[in-house]
């Protein structure tokens, strides 16, 4: 077990909806990162968190955003689903303060699919 | 793009060590080695990571040649419970949560440990 709670497991929606994944990170970690996993592009980061701040981008759409509330835990909004959205979404945490930024700390993570 | 080459796969026996290359032959001066591995689809955990010296913890060896450019993750007596998707990655260690703490993840070694 990390320490990395997300939810939900499982989600299943339509073409054209909107959802939210939920992210806890480790106690007392500041930073969060998403990344998604499709078949055919492997493990890809989306979008980094620093204690409530947006500190680094990578390949996230901008039908996608997140957030990263004043609890640290952090919410990816995905809208405008399309089939090839469907993915597995990892959330992986690291630490702050005094504590190295060098290991990261991913959850089970949410398996979504789009009909 | 990922700054490492792996072999797409590699059989290791159980009880044997596993011996899984890494090639960054344009690995930086401040850039450090890391090692992931994924079970099936569950989030990456990560396992050991050095700079230039050979590294060794509960789970693994990490032995970086001189030059730096290729290691070799070693697990001494794999078990069946080993195979997963290795990752080997390079990137700046960054504290708290630097705009630079995002992993990269290329396509990795499938590692099967058989009977």
């Amino acid at each position: 077990d990390s320490g990395v709670t997300q939810t939900p497991k499982h989600l299943i929606t339509a073409t054209g909806q909107r959802v939210t994944l939920r992210c806890s990170p480790r106690s007392g970690d500041l930073s969060v990162y998403w990344y998604q996993q499709s078949l055919d592009q492997g493990l890809q980061f989306l979008i980094q968190y620093y204690n409530g701040e947006e500190r680094a981008k990578g390949n996230i759409l901008e039908r996608f955003s997140a957030q990263q509330f004043p609890d640290l835990h952090s919410e990816l909004n995905l809208s405008s689903l399309e089939l090839g959205d469907s993915a597995l979404y990892f959330c992986a945490s690291s630490g702050g303060g005094d504590r190295r930024n060098y290991e990261q700390y991913f959850g089970p993570g949410t398996r979504l699919t789009v009909t | 793009d990922a700054k490492t080459t792996q072999p797409p796969s590699m059989d290791c026996a159980e009880g044997r060590a596993a011996n899984l290359p890494c090639n960054h032959s344009t690995i930086s001066g401040n850039e450090y080695v890391y090692w992931y591995r994924q079970i099936h689809s569950q989030g990456p955990q990560y396992i050991i990571h050095g700079l230039k010296n050979n590294e060794t913890n509960e789970m693994a060896s990490l032995i970086i040649t001189e030059d730096r450019k290729s290691s070799t993750l070693i697990l001494p007596h794999a078990t069946l419970r080993d195979t997963a998707v290795y990752y080997c990655i390079v990137r700046i260690n960054m504290n708290y949560g630097g705009s630079q703490g995002n992993l990269i993840f290329g396509k990795g070694t499938k590692l099967s440990v058989k009977p």
